[in-house]
């Protein structure tokens, strides 16, 4: 089972500022098959990126992916309030696809 | 506009079993593999496992592999997720989810969600 780990658990920002989240997974992820996903309180979770960098449709472009190999970063640029919310990493490189134990994204 | 829309919230006993149902329209249901996605309360996202509408086929997550069985019926476009044997620690809410791209299981379109909560 590929772990992935996220960090930080909590990343306090104001709007207008950069978030970097990042996800650390234990073993290689192959082809960089890493997707990002939000959730919001009471929603069900919204693809942001597969591929580890391409955004999914309708994605604005301040969300951005990058990495490759065990490390991969979701880089939000010009954070704007509805962007606060929970992020989530998952992996499909292997059969048994996991997740990450998410980021919340607060307002400081 | 593709839908999931899914079953209500249910409430268990521990020992008993829930079937959780997930309609799917606005697209050719055989068409796209089903996932099913549990997260407890306050927790992170926990896969459980597949189903291939087009033939039935499925794939279960081997933590609930003698507990969960996925099924569907397409005639009215519906994917079914049933977990027996429940205890506390199965108290969730469960999604359904489609994946987009075969063979690349990240998931564009998902249900509202379904709370299973597992009380004496």
């Amino acid at each position: 089972e590929i772990v992935l780990t996220q960090s930080p658990g909590t990343l306090s920002l104001s709007p207008g500022e950069t978030a970097t989240l990042s996800c650390r997974a234990s073993q290689s992820v192959i082809s960089g098959y890493l997707a990002w996903y939000q959730q919001k309180p009471g929603q069900a979770p919204r693809l942001l990126i597969y591929d580890a960098s391409s955004r999914a449709t309708g994605i604005p472009d301040r969300f951005s992916g990058s990495g490759s190999g065990t490390d991969f970063t979701l880089t939000i640029s010009r954070l704007d309030p509805e962007d606060f919310a929970v992020y989530y990493c998952q992996q499909y490189g292997s059969s048994l696809l996991t997740f990450g134990g998410g980021t919340k994204v607060e307002i400081k | 506009q593709v839908q999931l829309v899914q079953s209500g919230a249910e409430v268990k006993k521990p020992g008993a079993s829930v079937k959780v149902s997930c309609k799917a329209s606005g697209y050719t249901f055989i068409g796209y593999y089903i996932h099913w996605v549990r997260q407890a309360p306050g927790q992170g996202l926990e896969w459980m496992g597949w189903i291939n509408p087009n033939n039935g086929g499925t794939n279960y997550a081997q933590k609930f592999q003698d507990r969960v069985t996925m099924i569907r019926d397409t005639s009215i476009s519906t994917a079914y997720m049933e977990l027996s044997r429940l205890t506390s620690d199965d108290t969730a809410v469960y999604y359904c989810a489609r994946v987009w791209r075969a063979y690349y299981p990240t998931f564009d379109y998902w249900g509202q969600g379904t709370l299973v909560t597992v009380s004496s």
